[in-house]
């Protein structure tokens, strides 16, 4: 089956620095998202990606984050000058067509990426 | 602001028991109530709902939506410990292609 892979599965750094998160999503798909989920809170949105840029962001991203499709399989989002309060999972997530027209089986997460800032 | 909310925030039920779990929604421009499993990362799709009163099955799991009162349900027979997880409902718009998560209700089945 058809999977979301992300690496790392967990980095710790130090406040301050700079962190890239790597995904690879399912081949085919067209759309790819960011989620965050700091320990014991919900699920939250970060950001969306179509086409090579960026379709829709929610207030949580903001400078600090970006995203990037450096290559045909790649998906990544940096983190700079991390914060303790940005240690969370961070979970990619891919689909394969526009979400209100047609679509079968929604959104396919990877098993995430635990950050950890100290 | 949207809002999606969870009830109950955590269950703990022997296992057997019948269990139902609530979301309500409070959006613009409703699409689509999904709901996901989560255990130890990422969550696992369960149910796409989109049209009202229509039940969606899957073994022991039910699902329904109620686009008049705003609301579903996630219903689960005979419960085992293998249910144990986090059961997330996440709502989509037809504006925007982002997933709007509730907190979550986390479900402990023990024997």
């Amino acid at each position: 089956e058809p999977e979301v892979t992300q690496t790392p599965s967990h980095q710790v750094t130090q406040m301050g620095q700079e962190v890239i998160l790597r995904c690879v999503p399912i081949s085919n798909h067209l759309y790819f998202y960011w989620y965050r989920q700091i320990l014991g809170q919900k699920v939250e949105f970060l950001v969306s990606f179509y086409n090579n840029e960026i379709s829709e962001k929610s207030e949580i991203f903001d400078d600090q984050f970006s995203v990037e499709r450096p290559d045909g399989s790649n998906f990544t989002l940096k983190i700079r000058s991390t914060k303790l309060e940005d240690s969370a999972m961070y979970f990619c997530a891919s689909s394969g067509s526009w979400p209100y027209k047609t679509w079968e089986n929604t959104i396919y997460f990877g098993e995430g990426s635990w950050l950890t800032v100290v | 602001e949207d809002k999606v909310v969870q009830s109950p925030l955590s269950l703990v039920v022997h296992e057997g028991d019948t269990v139902t779990l609530n979301c309500s929604y409070e959006v613009t421009n409703f699409r689509s109530l999904l709901w996901y499993k989560q255990e130890k990362k990422a969550p696992t799709f369960l149910f796409m709902l989109t049209s009202s009163g229509i039940e969606k099955k899957s073994g022991r799991l039910s699902s329904i939506l109620d686009k008049k009162e705003l609301f579903s349900i996630l219903n689960i027979t005979a419960t085992q410990t293998g249910d144990s997880a986090v059961y997330l409902c996440a709502v989509i718009l037809n504006t925007g292609n982002q997933f709007y998560f509730g907190t979550g209700t986390s479900l402990t089945v023990i024997p």
